[in-house]
């Protein structure tokens, strides 16, 4: 149990489109999500909690209007990312949070804009 | 304010030597997780251990073993008889309140044969 998936799992773009991400949990519902981002041999990095229902809340430094997070359902947030550019190339690791202290981590999505 | 620090950038041990990975923390909360996750190259995560702040037994599984140390704040990962298998990066991270993890550097780790 508690499985989350995201799609796609690597994603090629070109620079000045925009890219969506779903991260979705298969077997549980999560009011919240969280997405974290992860450079080259670097640490994951928070970049929004995803509420559903409601609006994102976005950590410091990360622009919202460029990362659309939305939270339709209890089963699925979504990360799109706007106007890509080369920068935003990235891992992109969603979570779910079926219950406080619990977190299930999705596989990743390997963000490359060229 | 919350913070993990791992200070080993990068380990390099020979197959069957034991390693420790350390991780120190700092929080202000009195009810915090701490977890241990490991990353392949693939860079799935893949969960290792949870531990409350109010459980500071130290837990075992197989060639894994865990030391938390609250006077220390301290929640170390110890892997015997490494393999080469256990090459990857490994994260220390912390949370309270049911708020998104707050990871460490990570530690790499490479077993060599």
């Amino acid at each position: 149990g508690a499985v989350v998936s995201q799609h796609p799992s690597w994603v090629i773009c070109k620079s000045g489109t925009s890219v969506k991400i779903e991260c979705r949990s298969l077997d549980f519902q999560a009011t919240t999500m969280f997405w974290y981002r992860q450079f080259p041999k670097q640490s994951l990095m928070l970049m929004a909690t995803s509420n559903e229902g409601s609006k994102a809340t976005y950590e410091q430094g990360v622009e919202k209007d460029k990362f659309l997070i939305n939270h339709a359902s209890l089963t699925l947030s979504t990360l799109t990312v706007t106007s890509a550019h080369p920068e935003d190339s990235s891992f992109y690791i969603c979570s779910a949070r079926p219950a406080p202290y619990e977190q299930y981590f999705g596989p990743g999505t390997r963000l490359t804009v060229t | 304010a919350q913070k993990v620090t791992q200070a080993q950038t990068e380990i390099s041990v020979v197959e069957k030597e034991d390693v420790t990975l350390d991780c120190v923390y700092e929080t202000r909360d009195t009810t915090y997780y701490l977890f241990w996750y490991k990353q392949p190259p693939s860079g799935e995560l893949v969960f290792l251990i949870r531990r409350n702040s109010f459980d500071e037994q130290n837990e075992i599984s197989g060639r894994y073993s865990w030391n938390f140390q609250k006077s220390t704040s301290s929640f170390n990962f110890t892997i015997t008889a490494s393999q080469v298998v256990d090459s990857a990066v490994y994260f220390c991270a912390l949370t309270f309140s049911g708020y998104a993890l707050n990871f460490g550097k990570g530690t790499s780790l490479l077993v060599t044969p």
